[in-house]
């Protein structure tokens, strides 16, 4: 079976300044990686993914994560945060064979301030 | 294209009664999911469709859940006797290759 830790709740920055949101999985199995991000009063959008390859993967608005197999991690980071980031952010997991239901970590809810 | 879409977007019942879900998967996607979104909660796997096959159902929280799907088309997430814990936002996946895309969800109070 396969978990998700997101250790932040709630990260506050604010507006221009660096973040990164932290998620540690656990799984016995080869994994795809996943964030997912919903704005407020908004469906579950996917963020970015890691699938196979580059261990570094972006998105088209800044963001980026990296697969460290070593660590079980797959932080994400943005060096400079707009007030439209703010948002819940989810870490998700699956396995790369099967079903691949996707197993998600609690969320943590980004609040960036002017 | 149209995204998935999922009907009502808000429901609110009385305690015990049924009520039922539906989803509208993107066209050609044969994999279909259901997920439950509790408050201040993260996501819990429900049920997984995967065209013909039999569904795989072990995320169901009790037997008053149950979930259809004809083929690769429209499913359906009955509540039957709903309970207080029941109230959640219910959301529905449809997956290509690897990537699962979500519906708007369905926001369920049972008062």
């Amino acid at each position: 079976a396969q978990s998700v830790t997101q250790l932040d709740s709630q990260v506050p920055v604010f507006e221009e300044a660096p973040v990164e949101l932290r998620c540690n999985y656990s799984s016995s199995v080869s994994v795809y990686l996943f964030w997912y991000v919903q704005y407020p009063n908004q469906g579950l959008q996917l963020l970015l993914k890691y699938l196979s390859g580059s261990t570094l993967v972006e998105s088209i608005n800044g963001f980026e994560a990296e697969f460290n197999k070593s660590q079980t991690s797959f932080h994400l980071r943005k060096p400079s945060v707009h007030i439209s980031d703010t948002a819940e952010y989810f870490c998700a997991v699956s396995t790369n064979t099967g079903f691949q239901k996707l197993v998600f970590g609690t969320g943590t809810r980004l609040l960036v301030s002017p | 294209g149209a995204g998935v879409s999922q009907s009502p977007s808000n429901k609110v019942t009385e305690k015990g009664k049924d009520v039922e879900l539906r989803c509208d998967p993107i066209s050609g996607h044969t994999a279909l999911y259901w997920y439950r979104q509790r408050l201040g909660q993260g996501l819990e796997f429900l049920i997984y469709f995967q065209g013909n096959s039999a569904p795989d159902k072990s995320g169901l929280p009790s037997d008053r859940f149950s979930a259809e799907r004809t083929g690769e088309s429209v499913s359906t997430l009955t509540i039957q006797r709903t309970q207080q814990e029941d109230s959640a936002v219910y959301l529905c996946a449809s997956k290509n290759r690897a990537e699962q895309y979500f519906g708007p969800g369905t926001r369920l109070t049972v008062t």
